[in-house]
């Protein structure tokens, strides 16, 4: 079962449209990552956060946002999405400490259309 | 930049058949490797963590290898149930920070028939 959870878990949108997806945990995990995962392909990072109030980049921003303001919200935010942001976004958490297993909520499939 | 290869990318089995799914990566200095499963529509569940310095881990019928030394990583399934139809990853960690610096394979998409 998750300990992490994000809504919604499906979204269609238009073009040009704001829009947040929600990740939370209840483990008390002070690193949490957000993925872009399309079909068949490999997961890549868009923003990562060492704790409160820690936010960085990661290979693939995608014209998004993230803010940490308490520990168990990792929301992503879209200003304007496109076609192109059309993707499966996977949230994860682990807690400080190196060898410790991700743990992903079950992910929100957007679609802009 | 480590690159992480999962081959083949599709495995079919009959019930009961056991199973090796491999990982290979380019960069041996690393600092652990993960295996997950991924059904389809959801996210990832961890399976197994090796540390670099272990050479493998037991969970039930599940048993990850790790030879650093030749870039590979194996998950032997025993025993191999239609329930265990699913795609398995497997990610590389350079470092304890696990952020930008993890890197996974594109997978192995397992179909366990009955």
């Amino acid at each position: 079962e998750a300990d992490i959870y994000q809504t919604p878990r499906y979204l269609v949108i238009g073009t040009g449209k704001k829009i947040t997806l929600e990740c939370s945990q209840t483990m008390g995990h002070d690193k949490m990552y957000w993925y872009q995962q399309d079909p068949g392909m490999e997961l890549h990072l868009i923003h990562y956060s060492y704790g409160v109030n820690s936010t960085e980049k990661g290979d693939l921003s995608s014209e998004s946002t993230v803010s940490r303001i308490r520990t168990e919200h990792f929301p992503l935010t879209l200003e304007s999405a496109r076609p192109s942001h059309t993707s499966q976004y996977l949230c994860a958490s682990t807690p400080t400490g190196g060898n410790s297993p991700l743990h992903f909520g079950n992910g929100t499939r957007l679609t802009v259309t | 930049k480590q690159e992480v290869t999962q081959i083949p990318a599709a495995l079919s089995v009959p019930e009961g058949e056991n199973l090796v799914l491999n990982c290979s990566f380019t960069d041996s200095a690393i600092y652990n490797l993960q295996w997950f499963r991924q059904d389809p529509g959801k996210g990832l569940t961890s399976l197994l963590l090796i540390q670099s310095s272990q050479r493998e881990q037991t969970s039930g019928r599940l048993n990850a290898s790790l030879d650093k030394s030749s870039g590979r990583s194996t998950l032997y399934i025993a025993a191999s149930q239609p329930g265990d139809s699913a795609t398995y990853l497997c990610a590389v960690a350079g470092d304890q920070t696990g952020a930008n610096n993890l890197f996974f394979g594109t997978g192995t998409r397992l179909t366990v028939i009955p």
